[in-house]
Parts: structure tokens; sequence; C-alpha cells
């Protein structure tokens, strides 16, 4: 079963603009995580943020986490074509533990 | 190798049929998990691997399916008596040790499964 639902599912903007995309989920975790997958193969991992961190950076991505609303999102500013992927949220309860993720956010970035 | 390996790429097989999906984690790496994932959907849990053992394999749907890492590196998926519901991509994914407070999988590009 996933651990959360993603807002939106999916999402059209034009190259330049900023993406945004959240995930909430349901139980206390460890980790949250953001993956990147193309052509539904394999997952890239983007960035990952512990329950006692609010906020993180890397790149042109920016994480954040709410965990009194159990809720994270995740921006790609001056977002390109290459960013068109699919982009999954997921969480674990403990180190080592298996990753529970999220339904995915649909981004399509037009050039 | 760099990264998650898994062959075959593609598996295309009757139904009823019996298949095998390899997975080769990164050198060193002592975790390795298996995801299921349908089209549309986020991956879904199905085992992962201490070493040898199997810490956690509550993610599996059913006792047709079956895996097994017995060195410790290299894994097997088993599915026996293949169902059209099997159909899906699966992918393996290792990290580097269980007691990091972190826990970045790495992924292997999938198998994708087509049971006819």
């Amino acid at each position: 079963s996933q651990q959360g639902e993603e807002d939106p599912q999916a999402l059209s903007i034009q190259e330049g603009e900023n993406a945004t995309m959240n995930c909430s989920y349901k139980t206390s975790i460890n980790n949250l995580q953001w993956y990147r997958q193309n052509s539904g193969r394999g997952l890239v991992h983007l960035i990952l943020i512990r329950s006692n961190e609010r906020e993180k950076h890397s790149g042109r991505l920016r994480v954040t986490l709410d965990t009194s609303k159990k809720s994270s999102s995740l921006l790609i500013t001056a977002s390109r074509a290459a960013d068109t992927a699919s982009y999954f949220c997921a969480t674990d309860k403990a180190a080592g533990n298996k990753l529970t993720f999220g339904g995915g956010t649909r981004v399509l970035v037009k050039p | 190798g760099a990264g998650v390996s898994q062959t075959p790429s593609n598996k295309v097989t009757e139904k009823g049929k019996y298949v095998e999906l390899r997975c080769d984690p990164i050198s060193g790496h002592t975790a390795l998990y298996w995801y299921r994932q349908s089209l549309g959907q986020g991956p879904e849990f199905l085992i992962y691997f201490q070493g040898t053992g199997a810490a956690d394999d509550s993610g599996l749907p059913n006792d047709r399916f079956f895996a097994v890492r017995p060195e410790g590196s290299v894994s097997t998926l088993k599915i026996q008596r293949t169902e059209r519901g099997d159909s899906a991509v699966y992918l393996c994914a290792s990290s580097p040790w269980v007691g990091s407070p972190y826990n970045e999988q790495f992924f292997g590009p999938g198998t994708r499964l087509t049971v006819l």
C-alpha cells in the first residue's frame, strides 16, 4: 500500500518556470526522500531530508518538511526540458528499512 | 560495475510459467531491496536483505514469490505459476549499510515483466 499521496498528480509548465509538488504521508517517519524517474524505469535519488530537519537545498531543488502536518514539498526552480519526469516522495520509519512511496507527480516542462 | 544492474531488462512469459529476475547490487552494499511498480503508480516494497538473510519480506504478495541472496551480493527474485496480474516493472535497489542514519537507496533500471 502507498504511504501517502502526491499533489498534483500531473503538472505542465514552461521552461524557466518553477515547479512545486507536495507529498503527504500517514505515519511517523525517520527520513523523507525525493526520487526522479524517467520513462518508467530506474529511480534517481534527488535529496533526503531527516525528520528533525525543516528545509534542504541541492542545486535547483528545495525541499521542505513539516512533520506536524505530515507533509513535504519539492520545489524545482528555473525548470528545464530535461526535468520532465515523474517525481516520487518516499519515507522510511527507521534507517535501513523499506521505503514507502507516494503515487508520484508527472511533470512536463515545455521548451 | 558502477551501479545496480538487473537482468533481463524485459521478460515476456506465459501465464503459469516460472521466472527468475536477477539483481547485481553496487559492490560492497550490504542491503538489497526489491520493489514492484505497476503502470502509473509508485513502487511498492516486496522484500529486503541484510547480507544473506531476508530482514523483511512483508511485501511479498503470496507464496508464489520468493527471493534469495545466497552469498550476500547477487539476488534472484523467483515467481512461480505467473499470473497476468504479476505484470509490472520489478526494481532492485541497494544501499551501503543498514546502520547508517541515512537510507539513500540506489536503484537499478528494472526488469519489465509481461505475463501473457
